[in-house]
């Protein structure tokens, strides 16, 4: 059973435009987390979502964990070919120890 | 102030071999968990350890797969008698609590590959 499902599976954007992924499931979770992974190397941790309706920015990226914690969204604005990666949102639940990770969205910024 | 150390970062065995995956965990996380990844999908939970104790093996198939976070020393993950189905990439991540609420700090992974 997947839990999470994130969309599209694959976006290929041309720099300078804007872009956002989904992350949806019918589970609540305690916590969302989303991670960037690149070639060749483990996923890196970008942001935790903790409540729900947060919205969070990191310069370019904006993440916002649902109302009722089941869904998440990363929103990239002026993509650059530096974002390129496999996004990954992860769910978590307290008391459970591990994390369920969806499939994950490939990123491709062409210059 | 290391990360998350995996060794090693390639290995190839052929089909009936042994593999042995080592992770360290980052200094001051006693908290452990392996992952694997199939070529463009998610990571697939496997094990969940502190030192000395499995605390959830859901994830793990049955047979022929086994972990182990000793007093001492690195986590260890174990595939006797590989299969080509075996072939993925692993990745061991930490954390300093048994919540997955703050997210991991994962290794670089090791990349089986079984021929």
């Amino acid at each position: 059973t997947q839990l999470l499902e994130q969309s599209p599976q694959f976006l290929s954007i041309q720099e300078g435009e804007n872009l956002t992924v989904y992350c949806n499931s019918s589970s609540v979770f305690s916590s969302l987390q989303w991670y960037r992974q690149e070639p060749g190397e483990g996923p890196v941790l970008l942001v935790t979502v903790v409540t729900g309706g947060e919205v969070k920015k990191l310069k370019r990226l904006t993440f916002q964990f649902g109302d009722a914690r089941k869904d998440s969204s990363l929103h990239i604005t002026a993509a650059q070919p530096g974002d390129t990666g496999l996004y990954l949102c992860a769910g978590a639940k307290t008391n459970a120890g591990k994390s369920t990770f969806g499939d994950g969205t490939t990123l491709t910024v062409k210059p | 102030n290391a990360g998350v150390m995996q060794n090693p970062r390639h290995l190839v065995r052929r089909r009936g071999q042994e593999a042995r995956l080592r992770c360290s965990p980052m200094k001051g996380h006693s908290h452990v968990y392996w992952y694997r990844q199939l070529p463009e999908e998610g990571l697939k939970f496997m094990v969940y350890l502190q030192k000395e104790n499995i605390i959830d093996e859901s994830g793990m198939p049955k047979e022929r797969f086994s972990a182990e976070f000793p007093k001492e020393g690195p986590s260890i993950l174990r595939i006797q008698q590989v299969v080509r189905g075996d072939s993925a990439a692993y990745f061991c991540a930490s954390s300093q609590t048994d919540t997955s609420n703050y997210g991991y700090t994962f290794g670089s992974g090791t990349r089986l590959t079984v021929v």
